[in-house]
């Protein structure tokens, strides 16, 4: 079965640092690109990033571009969103997401986890 | 880079057909035939339901189809089931290498 389970959320500062683990099962994680989605409270669904099954290739939302960075570790079938320079508009709760199709970049998200809570305060 | 436009709510009767429509741009839905939907129960994960804008993956009931024209695609749910009750995104690729979801549509089943 595949699977998807984020972890590393939290309360954090304005300003300040967060780092985002999705641990993956049940696939061959390097055959397939990978992404971030969060959504805020109250709000619809935002794409954040993503990277391709090598990992040589990544991809930002324009609102996160700079601050973020996404990587993977193949030999440990885990993704990985480093988020920097927090703002308050980055509290949502953030879900990893599979690539639907093998070898294809943003063509639609098949598997999704169960999230994890970021919340942006001082 | 804006999302994609959305009815903010669809309704129907149980057994009836309803469609939810998703309007882009010729950079987005209109240049690429990558447009996907996702069915979204509050405190559950998204649920892909629609890919390449009218293949349903393995598991997805054949009352959920995708079309598209233009610069608009559509989803049409067939036979409404009070199941069906949740958010809906539409979500497509972008002519500059990013994803852009929907605003979202809440079906309601009367």
């Amino acid at each position: 079965e595949v699977q998807l389970l984020e972890s590393g959320g939290g309360l954090v500062q304005p300003g300040g640092s967060l780092r985002l683990s999705c641990a993956a099962s049940g696939f061959t994680f390097s055959s397939d690109a990978m992404s971030w989605v969060r959504q805020a409270p109250g709000k619809g669904l935002q794409w954040v990033s993503a990277i391709t099954g090598s990992g040589d290739s990544t991809h930002y939302a324009d609102s996160v571009k700079g601050r973020f960075t996404i990587s993977r570790d193949n030999s440990k079938n885990t993704l990985f969103l480093q988020m920097n320079s927090l703002r308050d508009e980055d509290t949502a709760l953030y879900y990893c997401a599979k690539e639907h199709q093998s070898h294809q970049l943003l063509g639609g998200m098949g598997v999704w986890g169960q999230g994890t809570t970021v919340t942006v305060s001082s | 880079q804006s999302a994609l436009t959305q009815p903010a709510s669809v309704s129907g009767s149980p057994g009836q057909s309803i469609a939810i429509s998703c309007t882009g741009t010729s950079s987005d839905v209109g240049g690429y035939d990558y447009v996907s939907w996702y069915q979204h129960h509050p405190g559950k994960a998204p649920k892909l339901m629609i890919y390449d804008v009218s293949n349903r993956p393995s598991g997805v009931s054949d009352r959920f189809s995708g079309t598209k024209s233009g610069n608009t695609a559509s989803l049409t749910i067939s036979g409404l089931q009070a199941e069906d009750e949740a958010d809906y995104y539409c979500g497509s690729y972008t002519s500059r290498t990013t994803y852009v979801f929907g605003t979202g549509t809440k079906v309601t089943v009367l």
